[in-house]
């Protein structure tokens, strides 16, 4: 089956300008996950989705950072605007939304560097 | 909040030889325990999982993990190390939503021939 699918795989901007970053999940994955994992720590999760709705987003700063899942598939992350510290691989996760199996699905991750 | 701390940023050790990454965790209910493994380039795929039952859990790859409640523990071993095994290794703890992970900050193992 197709694993979780995340674009771009790299971005490159300077602080203060905008950047997006999408994800499309496995097929028939209810619950979508938002991670941020900075250089030598471990991910942390920003924002839970289960199908268009918002479980959790107590981590995300919402001064600057935005997700919506508007269709209960696909995801779009966006970041305005970027500041220095938002370098990060930012990776996407899906799961059947059974917690019984806890398995979270990743994508690749898109690696941001903000200059 | 549930969290995991590992101890060890760095791992190294001698192929065949045992690995040993530590994890322990912080819960005040009884806790859902994973490990993940990150390899080069690649997302984080999941090794093991401890739910409910029996507190030794085997994965893939050879690895396995013990659940122990009296240490607050769950490291991760194998016993003897392949060259392939060289990755980042994430423990991870249920949060409070029940569904996503909170994720300690890994350790790599290096494996030298």
């Amino acid at each position: 089956e197709a694993g979780v699918a995340q674009s771009p795989r790299y971005k490159i901007i300077e602080k203060r300008q905008s950047v997006a970053f999408w994800c499309n999940p496995i097929s028939g994955h209810a619950t979508l996950y938002w991670y941020q994992q900075i250089l030598g720590q471990g991910p942390k999760l920003l924002i839970q989705f289960q199908n268009n709705g918002v479980v959790d987003d107590s981590q995300l700063p919402k001064d600057r950072f935005s997700a919506e899942r508007l269709k209960g598939v696909d995801s779009t992350l966006k970041i305005q605007p970027a500041k220095l510290e938002d370098s990060a691989v930012y990776l996407c996760a899906s799961s059947l939304g059974d917690f019984n199996d806890g398995k979270l699905f990743f994508g690749s991750g898109t690696q941001l560097s903000v200059l | 909040a549930q969290s995991v701390t590992q101890l060890g940023s760095h791992v190294s050790v001698s192929e065949g030889a045992l690995v040993l990454l530590r994890c322990n965790y912080s819960s005040s209910v009884p806790p859902y325990l994973f490990w993940y493994v990150q390899y080069p380039n690649q997302g984080l795929q999941l090794l093991l999982k401890y739910t409910t039952g029996a507190t030794l859990v085997k994965g893939i790859n050879g690895f396995e993990a013990e659940f122990k409640k009296s240490e607050t523990s769950f490291h991760l071993t194998k016993p003897s190390a392949h060259m392939s095994d060289a990755a980042e290794y994430f423990c991870a703890v249920s949060g409070n939503s029940g569904y996503a992970l909170n994720f300690g900050k890994g350790t790599s193992l290096l494996v030298t021939p």
